[in-house]
């Protein structure tokens, strides 16, 4: 079946660790895009990939960067310089297009130890 | 900017209940759609449908409608005669002029009550 694969589903961070998260999709999508989800506000955009080999910030980029290699793939990092990373990320993918809807994965709940 | 308001934080139904999602959106681009989502306890969102800005006819799905007003910058969804299995979070959410943006609004907590 075709769809956007997420893992891990649970991940946890020490003090100073780099984390990468995973999403693959197979859906033959142009564009992909990673989402923070914090409780109460709803869904904020970190990245986003229009095409292979580029990407563009989005509005909470502070903390993470990302790659696009192949256009199924886009893992996540989340680097030591975000210093608040306890979040469920969401990973989406969708045609070429404004109009297009996103289809997303089942997201990664990441916590701090 | 782009804007999206869900106002409505937390609903609790009882089943059978008629209930409505209230979404107001803020753009200054002339051409832009309109979503709404279901992001059920499991975590995942699933698109449920999108709206032009040029197409205000109202759309009805099974139990589901959706009231598009340009007048009032609104895009309400309604779920006639609710279940249990509509439990979940909805979000409304805009895009609109070059780029791939999403704004979403911070959702509504729907709870159908059996």
């Amino acid at each position: 079946d075709g769809g956007i694969t997420q893992s891990p589903k649970y991940l946890f961070r020490k003090e100073g660790q780099n984390v990468t998260l995973s999403c693959e999709q197979n859906l033959n999508h142009d564009a992909m895009y990673w989402y923070r989800q914090d409780p109460g506000q709803g869904l904020r955009l970190i990245y986003y990939s229009q095409i292979v080999n580029d990407f563009q910030k989005g509005d909470i980029a502070e903390g993470y960067s990302v790659s696009r290699e192949k256009k199924e793939s886009f893992p996540l990092t989340v680097t030591s310089a975000q210093k608040n990373p306890t979040a469920f990320y969401l990973c989406a993918s969708s045609p070429q297009g404004n109009n297009q809807p996103q289809h997303f994965g089942d997201g990664t709940r990441l916590s701090i130890l | 900017a782009q804007k999206v308001t869900q106002a409505q934080t937390e609903i609790s139904v009882v089943e059978k209940e008629d209930v409505t999602l209230d979404c107001v959106y803020e753009t200054r681009d002339t051409t832009y759609y309109l979503f709404w989502y279901k992001q059920p306890p499991s975590g995942e969102l699933v698109f449920l449908i999108r709206r032009n800005s040029f197409d205000e006819q109202n759309e009805i799905s099974g139990r589901y409608s959706w009231n598009f007003q340009k007048s009032t910058s609104s895009f309400n969804f309604t779920i006639t005669a609710s279940q249990v299995v509509d439990s979940a979070v909805y979000f409304c959410a805009l895009s609109g002029g070059s780029n791939y943006k999403l704004t979403f609004g911070k959702g509504t907590l729907l709870t159908v009550n059996p």
